[in-house]
């Protein structure tokens, strides 16, 4: 099992363009959480999906956005990246929200320029 | 009050001592905590689950007090590569699990 596998691992991008992140899982979770991590902070919460066609905001959702057309994957689009937005990226997956752990992905380093 | 908190140190100890970190929680209803470590800017790694009294792997140990709301993890005889941070996470009751800020160990030689 390669459990949850994200791509790229690094990309810098300029003002303005946009890049998708992608997130796969070979769990078969039903859970599935995009998070971002600024230099000595925690994890905020982005977006977060309960299953195939369920997707709904976290704590910074602004400048993202998610879609989750299959159980497997669940990528992360910026549309106009800012310097902001300047960050890792981990996305992360369970079996259940209640009582099983999160599995991350390696993440995405990503710097907006 | 914060869904999880912890103590974000940092701790700098010598090899080889015991050290201990708290996490403390306010649902009540929360039924099973985990104790993750994460190295500077890779992912967090499940180190511990704890879904009753207590949970123990070797060097670790992890104790959970509900009458308190609190879990806490107990580093043994702590090697130079248990430098990193610590982070206590809680599930939630709804979809979005809670994340203690963690703590930071260091241990010097």
């Amino acid at each position: 099992n390669a459990g949850v596998t994200q791509t790229p691992k690094f990309r810098i991008l300029k003002i303005g363009q946009s890049m998708t992140l992608q997130c796969t899982q070979d769990m078969n979770h039903n859970y599935m959480y995009w998070y971002r991590q600024d230099p000595g902070m925690g994890l905020k919460l982005i977006y977060y999906s309960v299953g195939a066609g369920i997707t709904d905001k976290g704590e910074v959702p602004n400048g993202y956005n998610v879609s989750r057309s299959t159980t497997e994957d669940f990528p992360l689009r910026l549309e106009l990246a800012a310097p902001s937005q300047t960050s890792v990226y981990f996305c992360a997956s369970t079996r259940s929200s209640y009582n099983s752990p999160l599995h991350f992905g390696n993440g995405t380093r990503l710097t907006v320029t | 009050r914060k869904e999880v908190e912890q103590d974000p140190g940092p701790f700098n100890v010598p090899e080889g001592a015991t050290v201990a970190f708290n996490c403390t929680y306010s649902n009540s209803a929360s039924q099973s905590f985990f104790w993750y470590r994460q190295d500077c800017r890779k992912e967090p790694k499940l180190l511990m689950s704890v879904y009753s009294s207590g949970n123990e792997d070797g060097r670790f140990t992890a104790q959970l007090n509900r009458a308190s709301q609190y879990i806490s993890l107990l580093i043994r005889d702590s090697k130079l590569s248990d430098s990193a941070t610590y982070l206590c996470v809680v599930p939630p009751t709804g979809n979005q699990f809670y994340f203690g800020t963690g703590t930071s160990l260091t241990v010097i030689p």
